[in-house]
């Protein structure tokens, strides 16, 4: 149980186009979902924090009207990375709580963004 | 800023060997939990605790929540290659709600 599938598991776009990522609790009803940013070598870094049907929570520094998230269901949630350019290159992680803020979370398997 | 001090970085060790890694704070916490991760993959939950003081093994994994809820250890026994990869600690800082992770321990095994 309590598996998250991400999609695309990998992505390579021109700079100033715009990338879509889903992510997917497939055997439980996610009420919250996460999306993390890890760059080599380095840990994960929480970006937005998204509930079903509500607006995303975004961490200091990061930028809502480039990072689109949508939560529509309990079970889907997308990140869009809008105009992406070189220094958005990275793997972007979302994980899945199915009981909220402060359930155990559940990591999809990353999607790797390269931007050129 | 980074709110977890994980330790060692990094570790080069023979198999068969044991293997300990642990995180502190100087916050208190309400969970912890430690995940691994292969390349390119995301992290994998390998044990939760939710108790000071509790001590839950998962097969040649072994984790504690320490008393002052400010710290944690991960023990593996007996290391197989497939031990291999990068180990995280995260934890639910008390009174918050998000995960905070530490920097990993990055664990190479010789045959």
């Amino acid at each position: 149980g309590a598996v998250v599938s991400q999609h695309p598991s990998w992505v390579i776009c021109k700079s100033g186009t715009s990338v879509k990522i889903e992510c997917r609790s497939l055997d439980f009803q996610a009420t919250t979902m996460f999306w993390y940013r890890q760059f080599p070598k380095q840990s994960l870094m929480l970006m937005a924090t998204s509930n079903e049907g509500s607006k995303a929570t975004y961490e200091q520094g990061v930028e809502k009207d480039k990072f689109l998230i949508n939560h529509a269901s309990l079970t889907l949630s997308t990140l869009t990375v809008t105009s992406a350019h070189p220094e958005d290159s990275s793997f972007y992680i979302c994980s899945a709580a199915a009981g909220g803020l402060g359930d155990t979370q559940y990591f999809g398997p990353g999607t790797r963004l390269t931007v050129l | 800023g980074q709110q977890l001090n994980q330790s060692p970085q990094s570790m080069f060790i023979q198999e068969g060997e044991d293997v300990s890694m642990n995180c502190t704070s100087s916050s208190i916490f309400n969970t912890w939990l430690w995940y691994k991760q292969d390349p390119g993959e995301g992290p994998v939950l390998l044990i939760a605790l939710y108790k000071a003081g509790e001590l839950t093994s998962n097969g040649r994994l072994t984790a504690q929540f320490g008393i002052t809820r400010k710290d944690s250890f991960l023990n593996i026994s007996a290391s197989i290659p497939s031990d291999v990869g990068i180990y995280f600690c995260a934890g639910i800082i008390q009174g918050a709600q998000k995960l905070v992770f530490g920097q990993g321990t990055r664990l190479t095994i010789n045959p």
